[in-house]
């Protein structure tokens, strides 16, 4: 049982460029989020999804779009990488509400130069 | 006020001591509560849910004081491989809301 599986789990890109990071889940989970983690800020939610078709901003939005398209995936968008982006994300999932625990992937470390 | 508050540390303990973590939250509405551990460089790992009446887990007690707004958390006996950052998350209808955790090292 892969859980929550992140891709790629590393990456540098230039500033301007755009990538895409991908989550997958085969647990079923309805609700899938797209967090960015920097020292000392905590996690910090960026977008996160209550179903197929459907997302929703969270505390820090501005430039990442997502899609949802299918139930176990949810990808993250980066349209112009600027290095403010340069962080941890983690992408989660949960059951059925977000009063569900959350699984976790294990990150993807994105410098953006 | 923050919405989710912890001290961030770090606590620093020996071996075999008792450590006690609180978080406090400000919307009294929050419905879930939960604890998660999150090892350097690693994805936060569900440690335990908290419960209205308190719980436990091995080593590990979890409280939730609603009158106050605040989660605990216990740890008896602390081994080395307890040290990690410890997060409490608060949830009602949206998404969770993690605080930035506590940091612990159990010193041998």
């Amino acid at each position: 049982n892969a859980g929550v599986t992140q891709t790629p789990k590393f990456r540098v890109l230039k500033t301007g460029q755009s990538m895409t990071l991908l989550c997958a889940q085969d647990m079923n989970h309805e609700y899938m989020y797209w967090y960015r983690q920097d020292p000392g800020m905590g996690l910090r939610l960026i977008h996160y999804s209550v179903g197929e078709g459907t997302t929703a901003k969270g505390e820090v939005p501005d430039g990442y779009n997502v899609s949802r398209l299918k139930k176990q995936n949810f990808l993250l968008g980066l349209e112009s990488a600027a290095p403010s982006q340069t962080s941890v994300y983690f992408c989660a999932s949960s059951y059925k509400n977000s009063n569900q625990p959350q699984h976790f992937g294990d990150g993807t470390r994105l410098s953006i130069l | 006020r923050k919405e989710v508050e912890q001290d961030p540390g770090p606590f620093n303990v020996p071996e075999g001591a008792t450590v006690a973590f609180n978080c406090t939250y400000s919307n009294s509405a929050s419905q879930s509560f939960f604890w998660y551990r999150q090892d350097c460089r690693k994805e936060p790992k569900l440690l335990m849910s908290v419960y209205s009446s308190g719980n436990e887990d091995g080593r590990f007690t979890a409280q939730l004081n609603r009158a106050s707004q605040y989660i605990s958390l216990l740890i008896r006996d602390s081994k080395l491989s307890d040290s990690a950052t410890y997060l409490c998350v608060v949830t009602q209808t949206v998404p969770l809301v993690f605080g930035k955790g506590t940091r612990l090292s159990v010193i041998a």
